[in-house]
Protein backbone atom coordinates (compact mmCIF):
# COMPACT_ATOMS: atom_id res chain seq x y z
CA UNK A 1 0.00 0.00 0.00
CA UNK A 2 1.23 3.79 -1.17
CA UNK A 3 1.60 6.06 2.00
CA UNK A 4 3.75 7.91 4.33
CA UNK A 5 5.77 6.63 7.01
CA UNK A 6 7.31 8.78 10.09
CA UNK A 7 9.08 7.07 12.28
CA UNK A 8 9.33 6.94 15.24
CA UNK A 9 6.05 7.40 16.82
CA UNK A 10 7.05 8.55 20.36
CA UNK A 11 10.53 10.56 20.65
CA UNK A 12 11.84 11.70 23.63
CA UNK A 13 14.57 14.30 24.09
CA UNK A 14 16.73 16.29 26.55
CA UNK A 15 16.83 19.89 26.10
CA UNK A 16 19.61 21.57 24.30
CA UNK A 17 19.73 18.10 22.21
CA UNK A 18 18.50 18.12 18.24
CA UNK A 19 16.55 15.48 17.31
CA UNK A 20 15.70 14.17 13.63
CA UNK A 21 12.39 12.93 12.69
CA UNK A 22 12.15 10.62 10.09
CA UNK A 23 9.47 11.20 6.59
CA UNK A 24 9.22 8.67 3.92
CA UNK A 25 6.50 8.52 1.14
CA UNK A 26 6.30 6.05 -2.00
CA UNK A 27 3.66 8.35 -3.27
CA UNK A 28 5.55 9.19 -5.87
CA UNK A 29 4.04 12.86 -4.67
CA UNK A 30 6.56 16.03 -5.51
CA UNK A 31 5.56 18.30 -2.47
CA UNK A 32 6.24 17.11 0.85
CA UNK A 33 5.52 19.51 3.96
CA UNK A 34 6.24 19.22 8.01
CA UNK A 35 3.44 20.85 10.29
CA UNK A 36 3.33 21.38 14.18
CA UNK A 37 0.44 20.48 15.79
CA UNK A 38 0.12 21.56 19.44
CA UNK A 39 -3.31 20.87 21.35
CA UNK A 40 -6.47 22.49 20.58
CA UNK A 41 -4.82 24.53 17.45
CA UNK A 42 -4.92 24.09 13.74
CA UNK A 43 -1.98 22.95 11.96
CA UNK A 44 1.26 25.44 11.34
CA UNK A 45 3.48 25.17 8.43
CA UNK A 46 7.15 24.20 9.08
CA UNK A 47 8.69 23.44 5.90
CA UNK A 48 7.19 22.64 2.57
CA UNK A 49 9.52 21.13 -0.66
CA UNK A 50 7.96 21.41 -4.32
CA UNK A 51 10.98 19.57 -5.34
CA UNK A 52 14.08 17.43 -4.71
CA UNK A 53 16.91 20.05 -3.85
CA UNK A 54 14.73 22.75 -3.04
CA UNK A 55 12.47 24.06 0.42
CA UNK A 56 10.83 26.83 1.38
CA UNK A 57 9.81 28.34 4.83
CA UNK A 58 6.17 28.07 6.39
CA UNK A 59 5.03 30.19 9.02
CA UNK A 60 6.98 28.91 12.12
CA UNK A 61 10.46 27.46 10.56
CA UNK A 62 12.61 28.68 13.29
CA UNK A 63 14.21 26.46 14.93
CA UNK A 64 14.14 23.60 12.33
CA UNK A 65 15.96 22.67 9.21
CA UNK A 66 14.99 19.71 6.50
CA UNK A 67 16.53 18.69 3.66
CA UNK A 68 15.30 16.93 0.34
CA UNK A 69 17.87 15.06 -1.47
CA UNK A 70 15.41 12.25 -2.67
CA UNK A 71 11.78 12.45 -3.64
CA UNK A 72 10.62 10.01 -1.64
CA UNK A 73 12.44 11.45 2.27
CA UNK A 74 12.62 14.89 4.25
CA UNK A 75 13.13 14.87 7.14
CA UNK A 76 12.95 16.97 9.60
CA UNK A 77 15.63 18.31 12.14
CA UNK A 78 14.13 20.15 15.38
CA UNK A 79 17.46 21.94 16.85
CA UNK A 80 18.23 22.99 20.03
CA UNK A 81 17.39 26.76 18.86
CA UNK A 82 13.54 25.97 18.99
CA UNK A 83 12.30 27.38 22.18
CA UNK A 84 9.12 24.94 22.41
CA UNK A 85 9.76 22.01 20.62
CA UNK A 86 7.39 19.67 22.63
CA UNK A 87 4.38 18.86 19.67
CA UNK A 88 2.99 16.32 17.78
CA UNK A 89 4.65 16.68 14.21
CA UNK A 90 3.28 15.64 11.24
CA UNK A 91 4.56 15.16 7.74
CA UNK A 92 2.75 15.10 4.61
CA UNK A 93 2.51 15.16 0.65
CA UNK A 94 0.45 15.95 -2.30
CA UNK A 95 0.52 15.08 -6.01
CA UNK A 96 1.07 18.98 -6.99
CA UNK A 97 2.08 22.01 -4.76
CA UNK A 98 0.35 23.03 -1.67
CA UNK A 99 -3.35 24.08 -1.44
CA UNK A 100 -3.92 22.31 -5.24
CA UNK A 101 -4.76 18.70 -4.18
CA UNK A 102 -5.53 16.79 -1.01
CA UNK A 103 -2.45 16.27 1.56
CA UNK A 104 -1.50 13.13 2.86
CA UNK A 105 -0.30 12.53 6.41
CA UNK A 106 1.68 10.43 8.18
CA UNK A 107 0.70 9.27 11.50
CA UNK A 108 2.88 11.64 13.57
CA UNK A 109 5.61 11.80 15.77
CA UNK A 110 4.92 12.52 19.19
CA UNK A 111 7.96 14.68 20.69
CA UNK A 112 8.64 15.55 24.31
CA UNK A 113 11.33 17.27 25.36
CA UNK A 114 12.65 17.81 28.62
CA UNK B 1 -1.52 37.54 5.81
CA UNK B 2 -4.51 35.44 5.98
CA UNK B 3 -6.68 33.76 8.45
CA UNK B 4 -9.13 31.20 8.89
CA UNK B 5 -11.44 31.30 11.83
CA UNK B 6 -13.48 28.08 12.38
CA UNK B 7 -16.14 27.88 14.79
CA UNK B 8 -17.06 26.50 16.98
CA UNK B 9 -14.38 24.93 19.01
CA UNK B 10 -16.01 22.05 20.60
CA UNK B 11 -19.49 20.73 20.10
CA UNK B 12 -21.04 18.12 22.29
CA UNK B 13 -24.25 16.54 20.77
CA UNK B 14 -26.20 13.31 21.54
CA UNK B 15 -26.12 10.53 19.04
CA UNK B 16 -28.81 11.42 16.12
CA UNK B 17 -28.33 15.40 16.58
CA UNK B 18 -27.04 17.38 13.71
CA UNK B 19 -23.83 19.33 13.74
CA UNK B 20 -22.37 21.72 11.87
CA UNK B 21 -19.08 23.61 11.70
CA UNK B 22 -18.14 26.77 10.26
CA UNK B 23 -15.16 28.33 8.38
CA UNK B 24 -14.42 31.80 7.73
CA UNK B 25 -11.81 33.53 5.89
CA UNK B 26 -10.50 37.15 5.90
CA UNK B 27 -9.52 36.68 2.34
CA UNK B 28 -11.13 35.45 -0.93
CA UNK B 29 -10.49 31.44 -1.22
CA UNK B 30 -9.06 29.43 -4.61
CA UNK B 31 -10.49 26.37 -2.77
CA UNK B 32 -10.92 24.92 0.62
CA UNK B 33 -10.29 21.87 1.90
CA UNK B 34 -11.85 19.28 4.60
CA UNK B 35 -10.29 16.78 7.19
CA UNK B 36 -11.44 14.90 9.60
CA UNK B 37 -8.56 13.67 12.53
CA UNK B 38 -9.76 10.92 14.99
CA UNK B 39 -8.70 10.99 18.24
CA UNK B 40 -4.98 10.12 18.47
CA UNK B 41 -5.07 9.62 14.50
CA UNK B 42 -3.34 11.89 11.78
CA UNK B 43 -5.95 14.10 9.40
CA UNK B 44 -7.55 12.57 6.54
CA UNK B 45 -8.53 14.46 3.64
CA UNK B 46 -12.50 14.50 3.30
CA UNK B 47 -13.38 16.94 0.27
CA UNK B 48 -12.03 19.70 -1.57
CA UNK B 49 -14.04 22.86 -3.22
CA UNK B 50 -13.56 25.49 -5.68
CA UNK B 51 -16.66 26.75 -6.81
CA UNK B 52 -18.34 29.39 -5.38
CA UNK B 53 -21.82 28.27 -4.30
CA UNK B 54 -20.80 24.78 -4.55
CA UNK B 55 -22.53 22.30 -2.55
CA UNK B 56 -21.32 18.70 -2.15
CA UNK B 57 -22.41 15.64 -0.17
CA UNK B 58 -20.85 12.45 1.59
CA UNK B 59 -23.33 10.26 2.20
CA UNK B 60 -24.88 12.49 5.63
CA UNK B 61 -21.73 15.18 5.33
CA UNK B 62 -22.45 18.18 2.99
CA UNK B 63 -20.20 20.42 2.29
CA UNK B 64 -20.97 24.34 1.41
CA UNK B 65 -18.76 27.19 -0.06
CA UNK B 66 -19.90 30.63 -0.06
CA UNK B 67 -21.23 32.71 -2.92
CA UNK B 68 -17.58 35.37 -1.77
CA UNK B 69 -15.50 32.08 -1.10
CA UNK B 70 -14.48 33.56 2.05
CA UNK B 71 -17.00 30.65 3.98
CA UNK B 72 -17.40 27.21 4.10
CA UNK B 73 -19.37 24.60 6.29
CA UNK B 74 -19.57 20.76 7.21
CA UNK B 75 -23.04 19.50 8.31
CA UNK B 76 -23.56 16.27 9.52
CA UNK B 77 -26.90 14.85 9.60
CA UNK B 78 -28.24 12.55 12.43
CA UNK B 79 -24.41 11.91 13.97
CA UNK B 80 -22.67 8.61 14.61
CA UNK B 81 -20.19 7.44 17.55
CA UNK B 82 -18.15 7.04 14.12
CA UNK B 83 -18.23 10.57 13.50
CA UNK B 84 -15.85 11.63 16.66
CA UNK B 85 -13.16 13.79 16.03
CA UNK B 86 -11.69 16.79 14.83
CA UNK B 87 -12.58 18.69 11.95
CA UNK B 88 -10.44 21.27 10.25
CA UNK B 89 -10.78 22.94 7.34
CA UNK B 90 -8.03 24.88 5.17
CA UNK B 91 -7.92 27.50 3.10
CA UNK B 92 -6.05 27.78 -0.28
CA UNK B 93 -4.82 31.04 -1.92
CA UNK B 94 -1.98 33.03 -3.60
CA UNK B 95 0.15 35.17 -1.25
CA UNK B 96 2.55 37.01 -4.24
CA UNK B 97 3.64 34.31 -6.72
CA UNK B 98 3.35 31.12 -4.18
CA UNK B 99 0.10 29.86 -3.30
CA UNK B 100 -0.34 29.17 0.62
CA UNK B 101 -2.43 26.70 2.82
CA UNK B 102 -3.92 27.75 5.73
CA UNK B 103 -5.80 25.70 8.68
CA UNK B 104 -8.25 26.66 10.90
CA UNK B 105 -7.96 25.81 14.36
CA UNK B 106 -10.67 22.86 14.32
CA UNK B 107 -13.78 21.47 15.74
CA UNK B 108 -13.58 18.93 18.28
CA UNK B 109 -17.03 16.69 18.07
CA UNK B 110 -17.83 14.53 20.75
CA UNK B 111 -20.57 12.22 20.33
CA UNK B 112 -22.52 10.67 23.00
CA UNK B 113 -24.33 7.48 22.82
Amino acid sequence: DGGITQSPKYLFRKEGQNVTLSCEQNLNHDAMYWYRQDPGQGLRLIYYSQIVNDFQKGDIAEGYSVSREKKESFPLTVTSAQKNPTAFYLCASSSTGIGNSPLHFGNGTRLTVT
Amino acid sequence: GQQVMQIPQYQHVQEGEDFTTYCNSSTTLSNIQWYKQRPGGHPVFLIQLVKSGEVKKQKRLTFQFGEAKKNSSLHITATQTTDVGTYFCAGSEYSGSARQLTFGSGTQLTVLP
